[in-house]
């Protein structure tokens, strides 16, 4: 099924550990972005790429790197993991259909980690 | 101001009632309005897009007020199923290179 995949759902770390999130997607958008969730927040944005070989910083960037070498991966990594990292990670992709000036977004199924 | 802000809530009403979110954005410059459901920290899924004055999708209906800076969405005849978390999103340029979200709305719909 075309979409947003994420690798892994579910993983634990121990601080100082350093490991990468990944996600793909197959339907050729240009735009790719990564927001982590807290209990009681709204999706924060940390990086998000225009294509391939260009990537800018969000709201909460600090402890993360990310690269997008392909169109079609942008893996967020986690330097040196520590518990305020402890979050649901969500990827997403989007593309602009500029005769109709809309957008189209669209979701992985997250990331749930803990770091103990 | 956050660029994004909701009243968290929660709204509880029984099945039937109507009940409304509003949010408010802070840049004027923005065209372009989505409200979002997630249910139980899932991927957030697109409920509307509003890019004029409003919108209506069956029971759903949002609003625009560009001059108060504000959307709302309205839902009619709420059913059980409607219970989840409404999230106000405002792409964070012209381009839509990514998103702002609102901290999101509970409604807890119950019979």
């Amino acid at each position: 099924n075309a979409g947003v995949t994420q690798t892994p759902k579910f993983q634990v770390l121990k601080t100082g550990q350093s490991m990468t999130l990944q996600c793909a997607q197959d339907m050729n958008h240009e735009y790719m972005s990564w927001y982590r969730q807290d209990p009681g927040m709204g999706l924060r944005l940390i990086h998000y790429s225009v294509g391939a070989g260009i990537t800018d910083q969000g709201e909460v960037p600090n402890g993360y790197n990310v690269s997008r070498s392909t169109t079609e991966d942008f893996p967020l990594r986690l330097l040196s993991a520590a518990p305020s990292q402890t979050s649901v990670y969500f990827c997403a992709s989007s593309s602009i259909d500029r005769t109709l000036s809309s957008y189209g977004y669209t979701f992985g199924s997250g990331t749930r980690l803990t770091v103990v | 101001r956050k660029e994004v802000e909701q009243d968290p809530g929660p709204f509880n009403v029984p099945e039937g009632a109507t009940v409304a979110f509003n949010c408010t954005y802070s840049n004027s410059a923005s065209q372009s309005f989505f409200w979002y459901r997630q249910d139980c920290r899932k991927e957030p899924k697109l409920l509307m897009s509003v890019y004029s004055s409003g919108n209506e999708d069956g029971r759903f209906t949002a609003q625009l007020n560009r001059a108060s800076q504000y959307i709302s969405l309205l839902i009619r005849d709420s059913k059980l199923s409607d219970s989840a978390t409404y999230l106000c999103v405002v792409p964070r340029d012209q381009a839509g290179t990514a998103l702002i979200f609102g901290k999101g709305t509970t409604l807890s719909v119950s019979s």
